[in-house]
């Protein structure tokens, strides 16, 4: 069964620390992408990536950044963890088009940083 | 920015009824996708209707695309308490990007309550 893998499923962090926010994904996808989730806010783009060290900003960058060295493996960084940065974490990949493909989402990550 | 805007917000009924979500978006897109999330989960994808197609089926579910009216539906038939779960749509855009594309904006969602 193919699938997208996010490293934890809750985490809690300090304000000030340095989060990393792992996914892999095992399909050979060329795209990957990370989201947030927030109440009444839907799914905001992150960042995302085309290829390997490949990386493009989202609508909601700041205070952000990823890292794909390798093409199955997509991290975002949290440079200096801040309450307003607690949210669910959505990891997802595909294949590029055409044809077009849906994604393909990990099971998230909720991170609440005290 | 959102582009997919779902309606409604909530929505309750019973155990073999017919469940209908609605999704309006602003721009011109390539394609639109609905997805599924369960509580606290991640998304699953549904269905994919390209611009040019007006309805598609896939089992109990079935899509229709308006983009002269820039608007989507989602019906689902005889529905389940196993289809309770929040529904978003997502916005491909008319543009793809050399080398990548198919960057989605999603809506956000319709929250669905199948009760026995």
């Amino acid at each position: 069964d193919v699938k997208v893998t996010q490293s934890s499923r809750y985490l809690v962090k300090r304000t000030g620390e340095k989060v990393f926010l792992e996914c892999v994904q095992d399909m050979d996808h060329e795209n990957m992408f990370w989201y947030r989730q927030d109440p009444g806010l839907g799914l905001r783009l992150i960042y995302f990536s085309y290829d390997v060290k490949m990386k493009e900003k989202g609508d909601i960058p700041e205070g952000y950044s990823v890292s794909r060295e390798k093409k199955e493996r997509f991290s975002l960084i949290l440079e200096s963890a801040s309450t307003n940065q607690t949210s669910m974490y959505l990891c997802a990949s595909s294949l590029p088009p055409p044809p077009n493909y849906g994604y393909t989402f990990g099971s998230g990550t909720r991170l609440t940083v005290v | 920015s959102q582009q997919g805007e779902e309606d409604p917000q909530a929505l309750s009924i019973q155990e073999g009824e017919n469940a209908t979500m609605n999704c309006s978006y602003k721009t011109s897109i390539n394609n639109l996708q609905w997805y599924r999330q369960n509580s606290g989960r991640g998304l699953v994808h549904l269905i994919l209707i390209r611009s040019n197609e007006r309805e598609k089926h896939s089992g109990r579910l079935r899509v229709t695309l308006d983009t002269s009216k820039k608007s989507s539906s989602l019906l689902i038939t005889a529905s389940r308490a196993a289809d309770t779960a929040s529904y978003f749509c997502a916005t491909d855009p008319t543009i793809i990007l050399t080398g990548g594309g198919n960057k989605l904006t999603f809506g956000t969602g319709t929250q669905l309550k199948v009760e026995l």
